[in-house]
């Protein structure tokens, strides 16, 4: 079945330094993949999204980009910021109908001044 | 638009009792999903509808729990008799499923149920 694996946190950086959370992904056919952000005290929001291979999304200074051939869709940004700081998810809808989305642990990203 | 919006925002109730979460998904949605967020077991999807209909129950953890979807506009998670171990932060979900392509999920603010 489809899954999606991302590397354990936390991850702590002082501000200004490069991010990267790897993700990588089980899917049959051709998945889209998602990462969302979860600030402190709320619900989960959309970060950036690619629906096929090569796609990088992006948004806020954040990027991701499709690699079929490695099943990954690693978040980065070059320079993070305090307000940076949440829980990151990775999440795949697969190539079926509904909006169902599988969704990896959270990888929790703290930013120090 | 308000967004969806889940009552109450926290719920605190004894071993036993029944226990009843509300969710109200962003008007014009048509597809809503119902998670469930601990610290041990991350993010799970519990049962997602499309137009009203349930779709998939299968992350429903045991009979104790049961949704309902009445109408568009509200569905209620309930869990009766309700344990210790169903502490957590409960969230609704709503999306509009088109002919193509994927809509984004949108999050309520959850409910953070502790059972005592």
């Amino acid at each position: 079945g489809n899954s999606v694996t991302q590397m354990e946190g936390p991850v702590t950086l002082s501000e200004e330094a490069f991010l990267t959370i790897n993700c990588t992904y089980t899917a049959t056919g051709y998945p889209s993949l998602f990462w969302y952000v979860q600030y402190p005290g709320e619900g989960l929001q959309l970060l950036l999204k690619a629906t096929k291979a090569d796609d990088k999304g992006s948004n806020k200074g954040f990027e991701a980009t499709y690699r079929k051939e490695t099943t990954s869709f690693h978040l980065e940004k070059g320079s993070v910021q305090v307000s940076d700081s949440a829980v990151y998810f990775c999440a795949l809808k697969g190539s079926g109908g509904y909006n169902k989305l599988i969704f990896g642990a959270g990888t929790r990203l703290a930013v120090h001044p | 638009d308000a967004g969806v919006i889940q009552s109450p925002r926290h719920e605190v109730t004894e071993m036993g009792q029944e226990v009843t979460l509300r969710c109200k998904p962003i008007s014009g949605h048509n597809s809503l999903f119902w998670y469930r967020q601990t610290m041990m077991r991350g993010l799970e999807l519990l049962i997602y509808f499309n137009n009203n209909v349930p779709i998939d129950d299968s992350g429903m953890p045991e009979d104790r729990f049961s949704a309902k979807m009445p109408n568009a506009s509200f569905s209620t998670l309930k869990i009766q008799p309700s344990e210790p171990r169903d502490s957590a932060v409960y969230f609704c979900a709503s999306s509009l499923l088109g002919t193509s392509g994927f809509n984004e999920q949108f999050f309520g603010p959850g409910t953070r149920l502790t059972v005592l």
